[in-house]
């Protein structure tokens, strides 16, 4: 499968706990874009990296949360101190590399499921 | 600020019949306009875009669109409802500015087609 990749699935945590999220770009893709999409409501925007840069944070971030991508490939997201209305699903979208202004499409990943208790 | 409304929460329509499914957007200057579609426990799968040229955008699974300038909507359509179409579709608009291209998403319209 050569699609954006999301690990795990699903996680359920205690109030409290930290979580970390993993996604796998499309190979080659140097853009990468993580959105948190609450239940009832499109996804927003939460954070951008272009290759191993985060060049672009939402206010939605709080100090809670970091994401990184060290290396340009795969990123993580880990958020500290779950609290309940961290709840949501997370979803990773990445992008080619973007030539002349021309506007590419951004494909997602399956997204993660967190249940925060 | 850029944002999306999508009036409708749910479209309901017998399958072979026609859908539209609504979107209107707020953005300043010339929007690039996307729709996506979300199959319970999947992430968004691509449908069509506009980025320019004619206002009639055609996408997947016979899926189009018209973008109207005037009436800043950009309204999803398919001739022919099919019951597998059921799922729930999200319009999406993110602004000309070169560099990182943030989508902002409507709150979503769930598409139900009965057969």
């Amino acid at each position: 499968d050569t699609g954006v990749s999301q690990d795990p699935r699903h996680k359920i945590t205690k109030r409290g706990q930290n979580v970390t999220f993993r996604c796998d770009p499309i190979s080659e893709h140097n853009r990468l874009y993580w959105y948190r999409q609450t239940l009832g409501q499109g996804p927003e925007f939460l954070t951008y990296f272009q290759n191993e840069a985060q060049l672009e944070k939402s206010r939605l971030l709080s100090d809670r949360f970091s994401a990184e991508r060290p290396k340009g490939s795969f990123s993580t997201l880990e958020i500290q101190r779950t609290e309940q209305g961290d709840s949501a699903m997370y979803l990773c979208a990445s992008i080619p590399r973007v030539s002349g202004g021309a506007w590419n499409t951004q494909y997602f990943g399956p997204g993660t499921r967190l249940t925060v208790l | 600020a850029q944002s999306v409304a999508q009036p409708e929460d749910q479209v309901n329509v017998a399958e072979g019949n026609p859908l539209t499914v609504k979107c209107t957007y707020s953005v300043s200057g010339n929007p690039y306009l996307f729709w996506y579609v979300q199959y319970p426990n999947r992430g968004l799968q691509f449908l069509l875009k506009y980025i320019t040229g004619d206002n009639l955008v055609k996408g997947s699974y016979g899926f189009e669109a018209e973008f109207n300038k005037s009436q800043t909507s950009f309204h999803l359509k398919k001739p022919s409802a099919l019951v597998s179409d059921s799922a729930l579709y999200f319009c999406a608009v993110s602004p000309r500015k070169s560099g990182f291209q943030k989508l902002v998403f409507g709150t979503g319209t769930r598409l139900l087609v009965s057969p």
